[in-house]
């Protein structure tokens, strides 16, 4: 089993739309949850980072976090076609390593 | 002004031939790393360097060495290239355990 699982898609939604990526991973020990956004031909780079349980929203971003269960969402309201890229959700429990879902690339159409 | 950068960008070889990619960071960061993303976007971390010393090395060929000249600097250097060596591997950098990871642009290599 993987350590971090997550729906590589392709997920296509029109502009506007409400945009739900999720992930679940098997270590409870996991404390440190990330959500990294690449586009196409360049590096991941950070858009949510949480701690431990619960919500954190930025701006048009909302991302969840429940332990109980093993399962983290990254929410996207009124979708932008900028918004296309590939969401990488990462998970640690410190000492430097993180260790990446799949991606799941999403295109949001104008 | 670039945070953290690697060269080359595109490496095109053949099989058993021997490549280096090197990375800079001028963020001022202790740790840095090397990932690998696959053709299904899998990143998975290779090496970890804080402050010129490996403290990540996770099961990787032997074909692959690390050298951390200075914490700004990480190189990564491929013997005996294979046809699975073909990637793009990112370098990244952090301040902080478990911190932000700032990822260069990607290094592209293909393996003939």
């Amino acid at each position: 089993q993987k350590e971090v699982e997550q729906d590589p898609g392709p997920l296509s939604v029109p502009e506007g739309a409400i945009v739900s990526l999720n992930c679940t991973y098997s270590n409870s020990a996991f404390q440190y949850f990330m959500w990294y956004r690449q586009y196409s031909r360049k590096g991941p780079e950070l858009l949510m980072y949480t701690y431990s349980s619960g919500n954190k929203e930025d701006g048009r971003f909302t991302a969840q976090v429940d332990k109980s269960s093993k399962y983290i969402s990254l929410f996207i309201r009124d979708s932008q076609p900028s918004d296309s890229a590939t969401y990488l959700c990462a998970v640690s429990q410190g000492a430097q390593k993180l260790v990446f879902g799949q991606g799941t690339r999403l295109t949001i159409n104008p | 002004d670039t945070a953290v950068s690697q060269t080359p960008k595109y490496l095109v070889t053949q099989m058993g031939n021997d490549k280096s990619i090197k990375c800079e960071q001028n963020l001022g960061h202790d740790t840095m790393y090397w990932y690998k993303q696959d053709s299904k976007k899998f990143l998975k971390i290779m090496f970890s360097y804080n402050n010129k010393e490996l403290i990540i090395n996770e099961t990787v060929p032997n074909r692959f060495s690390p050298k951390s000249p200075d914490k700004a600097h990480l190189n990564l250097h491929i013997n005996s290239l294979e046809l699975g060596d073909s990637a793009v591997y990112f370098c990244a950098s952090s301040q902080e355990v478990a911190g932000e990871l700032f990822f260069g642009e990607g290094s592209r290599l293909t393996v003939l």
